[in-house]
């Protein structure tokens, strides 16, 4: 796949519902991040991680959870979705914290 | 304040002039990245620089690091290079985190 894949591309979700989107890459990058992105706020960093088995939190992470079992995927959990997290979720990732990011396509998320 | 700012927010103009975005940002860095968004698209690396300038193909960044500043240029601007342009900094302090701009929108008109 030479890259990131996020699953799914798009998902409409009942608020109160639990919901997982998924990212792989399969670049053996260290580093890994997940941000929304909203029209007039730009990119924010909900939670990302610097290694395998490690993560942190970043500007936005209420409401949201992160696993990195491996190196390979970083899967972002919203517990119980409400409507103020519909948004566009981007996944990244780079070879070591702060080095060129490789973005995956997105995934457009509408909690109604 | 926000640690990095753009400008413009928004730039339209014509095939084939000379573009400047603007990028200023008030933290000590390590790196500043330049990021190209296209409508409804994915999010692409242009450039990371600490110092100088780099080129590829018809684009252009600089920096100053004293002045805490840089400048994406495009030159012949088409159509296909309407984007959003996204400038961020790796903070020199602190735990490698990237700040982000929030972003340039070009229009490049035929």
């Amino acid at each position: 796949i030479a890259g990131i894949t996020q699953a799914p591309t798009s998902q409409i979700l009942a608020a109160g519902r639990r919901m997982t989107l998924r990212c792989t890459q399969d670049m053996r990058h260290n580093a890994m991040y997940w941000y929304r992105q909203d029209l007039g706020l730009g990119l924010r960093l909900i939670h990302y991680s610097n290694t395998a088995g490690t993560t942190g939190k970043g500007e936005v992470p209420d409401g949201y959870s992160v696993s990195r079992a491996n190196t390979d995927d970083f899967p972002l959990t919203l517990a119980s979705a409400v409507p103020s997290q519909t948004s566009v979720y981007f996944c990244a990732s780079s070879a070591a914290p702060g080095r060129i990011y490789t973005f995956g396509s997105g995934t457009r998320l509408t909690v109604v | 304040k926000n640690e990095v700012e753009q400008s413009p927010q928004n730039l339209t103009a014509q095939e084939g002039e000379f573009i400047t975005i603007n990028c200023s940002y008030s933290v000590g860095i390590s790196a500043l990245h330049w990021l190209q968004q296209h409508p409804g698209g994915g999010i692409v690396s242009l450039f990371m620089l600490s110092s100088g300038k780099k080129k590829h193909g018809r684009l252009i960044a600089t920096i100053n690091i004293q002045e805490k500043h840089s400048s994406l240029h495009i030159t012949a601007s088409h159509p296909r290079d309407s984007a959003v342009y996204i400038c961020a900094v790796r903070p020199e302090q602190g735990d490698d985190k990237i700040i982000f701009g929030k972003g340039t929108r070009l229009h490049i008109l035929p």
